[in-house]
């Protein structure tokens, strides 16, 4: 079993929409969670933190965090073609000081 | 949000030669750094964790005597690709961890690595 997984896609929405991207990880200790964004042949960059469990908003951006679930989600309101990247999860295990990336989920924006 | 800052962001060499790459985190201090491969539209690998003043922890099936990675300062970790060949050819991104902030990962530009 895979420590972070997420669905590949890709996922297609038209501009517009509201785009949503799931993961869910496999170690119950697991304290920190991330989504960034990777643009096709540039390095990842940090979009969202969540450390407990609910909602936290930024901008157009919504992370939700279930612990019980084991599940952290990235909602992307007013979807535009520029947020046309693979969206990558990443959990931090506690104490292990290591990050654990899922296989990202490319997203397609349609104008 | 803290700046990683990787350098080359491209490089060409030849088959057996060595190619060094630096990170550098800009306004932190880091104590650890990662170095990641990625091929094209595969997810990020995991190759090492470069401890700053002690020895690299390497990935299983990663060969440390192939990368070379040192971390001699809070700021500065090299990555040592030695008698590189076109199968190393890659994606390198390094990356560090702002711990006495929000312990949140940052990463540098890049490096693309073409091996002749």
């Amino acid at each position: 079993q895979k420590e972070v997984e997420q669905n590949s896609g890709p996922l297609s929405v038209p501009e517009g929409a509201i785009a949503s991207l799931n993961c869910t990880y496999s170690d119950r200790v697991s304290q920190s969670f991330f989504w960034y964004r990777q643009y096709s042949g540039k390095s990842p960059e940090l979009i969202m933190s969540i450390y407990s469990n609910g909602d936290k908003e930024d901008g157009r951006f919504t992370a939700q965090l279930n612990k019980a679930s084991q599940y952290v989600s990235l909602l992307i309101r007013d979807s535009q073609p520029s947020d046309s990247a693979t969206y990558l999860c990443a959990v931090d295990r506690y104490n292990f000081n290591k990050f654990y990336f899922g296989s990202g989920t490319k997203l397609n924006v349609k104008p | 949000g803290a700046v990683v800052s990787q350098h080359p962001s491209r490089v060409i060499c030849k088959s057996g030669t060595s190619v060094k790459i630096e990170c550098r985190s800009l306004d932190f201090q880091a104590t650890t750094m990662f170095w990641y491969r990625q091929f094209p539209k595969q997810s990020l690998m995991l190759m090492a964790t470069s401890n700053e003043g002690s020895k690299a922890t390497y990935e299983q099936g990663v060969e440390k005597d192939k990368f070379l990675i040192n971390h001699a300062s809070l700021t500065l970790s090299t990555l040592t690709v030695t008698s590189a060949h076109p199968e190393d050819s890659s994606f390198y991104i390094c990356s560090a961890r702002d711990l006495l902030s929000t312990g949140e990962l940052f990463f540098g530009e890049g490096s693309r690595l073409t091996v002749l």
